[in-house]
């Protein structure tokens, strides 16, 4: 079974231009989440798709980023204009769609993404 | 709010000594908690779990026991190896599931031969 996949692995940037990550989840899972690790610090939450609806995007930082799930598989995070700040590693978890409690998310390798 | 606390790092280790991350949490109602850890060049991975009070979770020779009265999920490993190095992350998840983890700030072991 083929795991998590982000791409790209890393991107730098210049502060104002746009970058687009993607994500694309093991087949068969309905919960996709976003995080984001900036240095040296917590794991953050972003957003959370169940399908291709934003069930939660309480985390977004603001309305730089945009994430969308078209058709309930792979999924994109657009940062436009990127700022400085926006710099750091960002995850894509995915889980079955599950009714007996938390279920084990399953992470991807990251992105690292810089902005200069 | 849900929160997780972890000890700072780095921590640095001879092979073979004794491990503990110490983790406390803050949540509402009964969390299910997590130890992830994150090789270099790798995403994270799930290290052991456990959902109720009481529960052992071990893999790998580690080993955490959710401790409700003390908040506590503290990892342990007897003897490390080099290969061990990597960075740890305590996260618990809400017990209403489907939910997003929260994390703590990750420790980094590093240990020498």
């Amino acid at each position: 079974e083929a795991g998590v996949t982000q791409f790209p692995s890393h991107s730098v940037i210049e502060k104002g231009q746009t970058v687009t990550l993607r994500c694309d989840p093991i087949s068969g899972h309905d919960n996709l989440y976003w995080y984001r690790r900036v240095m040296g610090k917590e794991i953050k939450f972003l957003l959370h798709f169940v399908k291709e609806s934003k069930q939660d995007e309480s985390g977004m930082p603001n309305n730089r980023f945009l994430a969308e799930r078209t058709g309930g598989t792979y999924s994109t995070l657009k940062v436009q204009p990127a700022e400085l700040e926006d710099s750091g590693v960002y995850f894509c978890a995915s889980s079955r769609l599950w009714a007996g409690g938390a279920d084990e998310q399953f992470f991807g390798p990251g992105t690292r993404l810089t902005v200069l | 709010g849900n929160s997780v606390t972890q000890m700072e790092g780095p921590v640095t280790l001879s092979e073979e000594a004794f491990l503990t991350i110490n983790c406390t949490y803050t949540a509402t109602g009964y969390p299910s908690l997590f130890w992830y850890v994150q090789y270099p060049g790798e995403g994270l991975q799930l290290l052991l779990k456990a959902t109720k009070a009481d529960d052992k979770g071990s893999n790998k020779g580690f080993e955490a026991t959710y401790r409700k009265e003390t908040t506590s999920f503290h990892l342990e490993k007897g003897s490390v190896q080099v290969s061990d190095s990597a960075v740890y992350f305590c996260a618990l998840s809400p017990v209403s599931g489907n939910t997003p983890l929260v994390f703590g700030k990750g420790t980094r072991l590093s240990v020498i031969a």
